[in-house]
Order: C-alpha cells, then sequence, then structure tokens
C-alpha cells in the first residue's frame, strides 16, 4: 500500500492564480480531511468528507473547495490564490469518521503564494 | 468545544535525559486524546492514543502518555532521550466532533 499521497510536493503560485492540490489513498478509508500547518498554530482543519459525495467545512474553509466523487481521492481547490494561503497542507484519512481513529498522513504539499 | 493546550513549543534534553512534552485539553465529553510526531520534511505519524481503556498508554520508540482525567492531562514521556526522537510532536484531542483538534506543538531538541 502507498498510503496517502500527495502531489505536488511544492508549488508557487501568484495571487489571484487557482490551482488544486491532490491527495489519494488506497486504504479504502472512509473519512479523508485537508489541514493547513502554519508556524505556532499546529494544524487546522479545512474541510473533511465522511465518504463519497458527503463534504463539510471545518475551521478554516474560507477561499477553498473540496468534493468527493470517490472513496479514493480527495482534491483540495484555491479558487484565488492569496499571500494569506502560503502554508504546508497535509491530507489526511482514516478507516472511519469516529473521532477515535488513528489518522494516516500524507507526506505534505508546501505551497509559496507571491 | 475542544481545545489543547501544549506548554512550551520548544523543549531541549540531553541524550539519555528524561523528556516530558505537556498537554492539556478541554472537552465537553470524554476525550479521545493522541501525541502524533512529525520529523523534518515529512507528514505525522501516530506515537500513541488513548480512547478510555488503560490511562497509562504506550506507543513507539519507548513513549508513553498518563491520561489524569483530574488535571485534565495527557503529557508525553520517554526515560531516555535518543538524537533521533528530535522532532516536533503534536498532541490532539478527538471527542463529539468528527475531527480532531490539535495543539501548536512542541519542538523537541536532544542535545548529544
Amino acid at each position: 500500500n502507498a498510503g496517502v499521497t500527495q502531489t505536488p510536493k511544492f508549488q508557487v503560485l501568484k495571487t489571484g492564480q487557482s490551482m488544486t492540490l491532490q491527495c489519494a489513498q488506497d486504504m479504502n478509508h472512509e473519512y479523508m480531511s485537508w489541514y493547513r500547518q502554519d508556524p505556532g498554530m499546529g494544524l487546522r482543519l479545512i474541510h473533511y468528507s465522511v465518504g463519497a459525495g458527503i463534504t463539510d467545512q471545518g475551521e478554516v474553509p474560507n477561499g477553498y473547495n473540496v468534493s468527493r466523487s470517490t472513496t479514493e481521492d480527495f482534491p483540495l481547490r484555491l479558487l484565488s490564490a492569496a499571500p494569506s494561503q502560503t502554508s504546508v497542507y497535509f491530507c489526511a484519512s482514516s478507516y472511519s469518521k469516529l473521532s477515535q481513529e488513528t489518522q494516516y498522513f500524507g507526506p505534505g504539499t508546501r505551497l509559496l503564494v507571491l | 468545544a475542544q481545545s489543547v493546550t501544549q506548554l512550551g513549543s520548544h523543549v531541549s534534553v540531553s541524550e539519555g535525559a528524561l523528556v516530558l512534552l505537556r498537554c492539556n485539553y478541554s472537552s465537553s465529553v470524554p476525550p479521545y486524546l493522541f501525541w502524533y510526531v512529525q520529523y523534518p520534511n515529512q507528514g505525522l505519524q501516530l506515537l500513541l492514543k488513548y480512547t478510555s481503556a488503560a490511562t497509562l498508554v504506550k506507543g513507539i520508540n519507548g513513549f508513553e502518555a498518563e491520561f489524569k482525567k483530574s488535571e485534565t492531562s495527557f503529557h508525553l514521556t520517554k526515560p531516555s532521550a535518543h538524537m533521533s526522537d528530535a522532532a516536533e510532536y503534536f498532541c490532539a484531542v478527538g471527542g463529539s466532533a468528527r475531527q480532531l483538534t490539535f495543539g501548536s506543538g512542541t519542538q523537541l531538541t536532544v542535545l548529544p
């Protein structure tokens, strides 16, 4: 199993550009989520999904869209990038939506918005 | 509502010394508690978790944590630090919400 994979590893954008961060898992996990990590702030939840076709907002959803058309994939879209979205983005998955489940994290995408 | 406070954003210990990373939580329901570790330029991986079974939880790499309800704490310890333990450590709480709330992290430095 590859686990949770993310692409790209690093991206530079200009303000106003759009892009999609890809996330895939091959563990047949029901729950997937996106976090952003900023210095001194830990990880903050952006969006999450409890199954194909079902998504919901986390703590910091503004400026981001998600969809979940398959169990395996959970892309994160930045519609119009802003410097405040410069961060490291992590995708995670777990077997179920229950909060006691272990989450498995991808290696991250470093995004720089100029 | 749930929250996590990690005391000390940076902790330095000598190799072979005790490691103690502090975590206090707030939760309106019985919590699930986690410690994750992040090595440089990598994602997070689970060290250990408490899910209402034994209050003393043993994890990987010799780490353990004790759930103390009266103190709302879940401190992480390791008797003897190794150079390979240098990393950032995150405490997280899960409860009624379908999501985890993470602390701000503690960077552990191990001195030779």
